[in-house]
């Protein structure tokens, strides 16, 4: 079975560009959640949906992110515009929503640089 | 404000011994921890997880403990093997109260020298 396929590894993009990462979730599994990684914060949630909802995106860092999941096997991050600061591996995960106490699958991420 | 901390940035071990990884946890909600482990240029997997219920779990060479008086936990690899060399992400969770929210610590880098 396949895991959490994203989209693309890396992406290397000019300040101001837009950009767009992609996920599609382990079937079956109906809550997802991106992430990303940097040296200085570690691992921090973004935003996560149950059932193609978004139920906490506290972590977004601002207005220029924004996630969707138009259905369960698809999801985007964007960023628009883009700055270097934003340059990071961001994660997505995937886990069944009905199971409370178990872990989440990540994804391979996506490393993005912002030139 | 962090919720997790792990307060060692890295850690190194000689092939064979113990390996400790420590956790710090502030969150009294907090019911249910994870261990996930990291190689470069791949996803966290998951390795071994505890309920609050319990203060030991353990799976082949990895063991967690679990002191909720202290708000500690602590992930023990023995005897370590080159392969365990990753980073190691301890988080936190609380699903009656936040859902299916993960909280991470800033992951700690295990070095085990053959």
């Amino acid at each position: 079975d396949a895991g959490v396929i994203q989209s693309p590894r890396h992406e290397v993009t000019e300040m101001g560009q837009e950009v767009t990462l992609r996920c599609k979730p382990i079937s079956g599994h109906n809550s997802l959640f991106w992430y990303r990684q940097t040296m200085m914060r570690g691992l921090e949630l973004l935003i996560y949906f149950n059932n193609n909802v978004p139920i906490d995106d506290s972590g977004m860092p601002e207005d220029r992110f924004s996630a969707k999941m138009p259905n369960a096997s698809f999801s985007t991050l964007k960023i628009q515009p883009s700055e270097p600061r934003d340059s990071a591996v961001y994660f997505c995960a995937s886990k069944k929503t009905s199971i409370s106490y178990n872990e989440q699958f990540f994804g391979p991420g996506t490393r993005l640089t912002v030139l | 404000d962090q919720q997790v901390k792990q307060n060692s940035p890295s850690l190194s071990v000689q092939e064979g011994r113990i390996s400790i990884l420590n956790c710090d946890y502030t969150n009294s909600m907090f019911d249910y921890f994870l261990w996930y482990k990291k190689y470069p240029a791949e996803g966290p997997t998951f390795l071994i997880s505890i309920s609050s219920i319990k203060d030991k779990n353990e799976d082949g060479r990895f063991t967690v403990f679990l002191n909720k008086s202290a708000k500690h936990l602590s992930l023990h690899i023995v005897p370590s093997q080159p392969g365990d060399s990753a980073v190691y992400f301890c988080a936190a969770s609380a699903p009656r109260e936040y859902g299916n929210k993960l909280v991470f610590g800033a992951g700690t880098i295990l070095r085990v020298k053959s």
